[in-house]
């Protein structure tokens, strides 16, 4: 079963700053990959996939993020942070369930604070 | 193209009693998701119903947990009786068939207080 862990849990930032919120994946033969955003009280929001192709990963909201096979890793980055940036990132990944239908495993969030 | 609606926004119980959720997808959505998100931690996914079947339930806890999506459309979550272990975020979430390639859409959620 695929798993992934995202390696910080609160992230402070100023703003304008860069920003990279790191995830990392177990290992498969083939992966699709996805960052999703929540907003307070909100639902999850999709930012970026990554499913065949590019490495490099352009979304919504001026972020993007690189997919490393050799370091089984989806870090999500911004060049440029706004204070309505500041939410919980989920990195997930794909799986198989026993019935060969696709679901989602999340990691465990990366809250982003950008402060003035 | 309205979103995916859930009710009630928020709910508080008792232990033992029991609760209520429901689910309105996205129109024309045949893929159902139901995720229990416990605080600090991302959501996980609690059953997956493919129109009105069950694709996926391996992490139901199924003596108290149940679901149901009469005529493929509207889903109901219940729990009873309620633990306080069972506070948590419960998210809906609709795609269009399921797929890898499909994005999922999710509601609002319903926060669920347990005391």
């Amino acid at each position: 079963a695929q798993s992934v862990t995202q390696l910080d849990s609160q992230v402070p930032v100023f703003e304008e700053a860069p920003v990279e919120l790191r995830c990392n994946y177990s290992s498969s033969v083939s992966v699709y990959l996805f960052w999703y955003v929540q907003y307070p009280n909100q639902g999850l929001q999709l930012l970026l996939k990554y499913l065949s192709g590019s490495t490099l990963v352009k979304g919504i909201n001026g972020f993007e993020a690189e997919f490393n096979k050799s370091q089984t890793s989806f870090h999500l980055r911004k060049p440029s942070v706004h204070i309505s940036d500041t939410a919980e990132y989920f990195c997930a990944v794909s799986d198989l369930n026993r019935q060969g239908a696709q679901k989602l495993v999340f990691g465990q969030g990366t809250r982003l604070t950008i402060n003035p | 193209e309205a979103g995916v609606a859930q009710s009630p926004r928020y709910k508080i119980i008792e232990k033992r009693q029991s609760v209520a959720f429901w689910c309105n997808p996205i129109s024309g959505h045949a893929t159902l998701y139901w995720y229990q998100q416990i605080l600090g931690q991302g959501p996980k996914l609690l059953i997956q119903f493919q129109n009105n079947g069950v694709v996926d339930d391996s992490q139901l806890p199924k003596d108290r947990f149940s679901a149901e999506r009469l005529k493929g459309v509207d889903s109901t979550l219940k729990i009873q009786p309620a633990k306080l272990e069972d506070s948590a975020v419960y998210l809906c979430a609709s795609s269009f068939w399921g797929g890898s390639l499909d994005e999922q859409y999710f509601g609002p959620g319903t926060r669920l207080t347990v005391t």
